[in-house]
């Protein structure tokens, strides 16, 4: 079974400042790890995914997430949120068939 | 260009009516997905078909019937329609060698707003 969950289901920040939005999982194998991103009124699009390789990944935007498998955490950060940032994230653990969604983080982002 | 595509992109509607929502995708993949996100944005599985052929099938009210003319097409139809149907409904498509080799990518498109009154 799998699981995911994030932490914070707001976060508000000023422009120019970091972002973190932290997600932890729960898997019993491999899992992969995603971070979609979802504007007002609009479909979710993919920021970033962790297939086991690199631990840091790099996504669009400036966004990046790290894999710590010990922490079973897969946190999203960006170091200097911009005003188009501001939409719901949602983490999401996928194995096979699958794929979890976290209840989604809402980025408030503050001039 | 656009990749998965779903036709309403809005759908106002009284209880009790029968309503269809079509989605496409031209990348190519074999495998599509319809969620359902409530009001506090929570996004919930409900079908999934690889090749025409039906591969998940969440407790779902069987009032909810999809159907795949192809690879490219998963429609939902859902009859004696329910308040509680109002949401977003998704669909979103992934390719199944990506899924097997664990390195799947689900392609969103971009929801249809469904409002029953």
């Amino acid at each position: 079974a799998q699981s995911v969950t994030q932490l914070d289901s707001h976060v508000s920040v000023s422009e120019g400042t970091p972002v973190l939005l932290r997600c932890n999982y729960s898997s019993s194998y491999s899992p992969s790890l995603f971070w979609y991103v979802q504007h007002p009124n609009k479909g979710l699009q993919l920021l970033l995914k962790y297939t086991s390789a690199a631990t840091l990944v790099k996504g669009i935007n400036g966004f990046e997430a790290e894999f710590k498998k010990s922490e079973t955490s897969f946190h999203l950060t960006k170091p200097s949120a911009h005003m188009s940032d501001a939409a719901e994230y949602f983490c999401v653990v996928s194995r096979s068939l699958d794929m979890r969604f976290g209840a989604g983080t809402r980025l408030t982002v503050k001039p | 260009d656009t990749a998965v595509s779903q036709t309403p992109k809005y759908l106002v509607t009284q209880m009790g009516n029968d309503k269809s929502i079509k989605c496409e995708q031209n990348l190519g993949h074999d495998t599509m997905y319809w969620y359902k996100q409530d009001s506090k944005k929570f996004l919930k599985i409900m079908f999934s078909y690889n090749n025409k052929e039906l591969i998940i099938n969440e407790t779902v009210p069987n009032r909810f019937s999809p159907k795949s003319p192809d690879k490219a097409h998963l429609n939902l139809h859902i009859n004696s329609l329910e308040l509680g149907d109002s949401a977003v409904y998704f669909c979103a498509s992934s390719k199944t060698q990506d899924r097997l080799a664990g390195e799947e990518t689900q392609y969103f498109g971009p929801g249809t707003r469904l409002l029953v009154l």
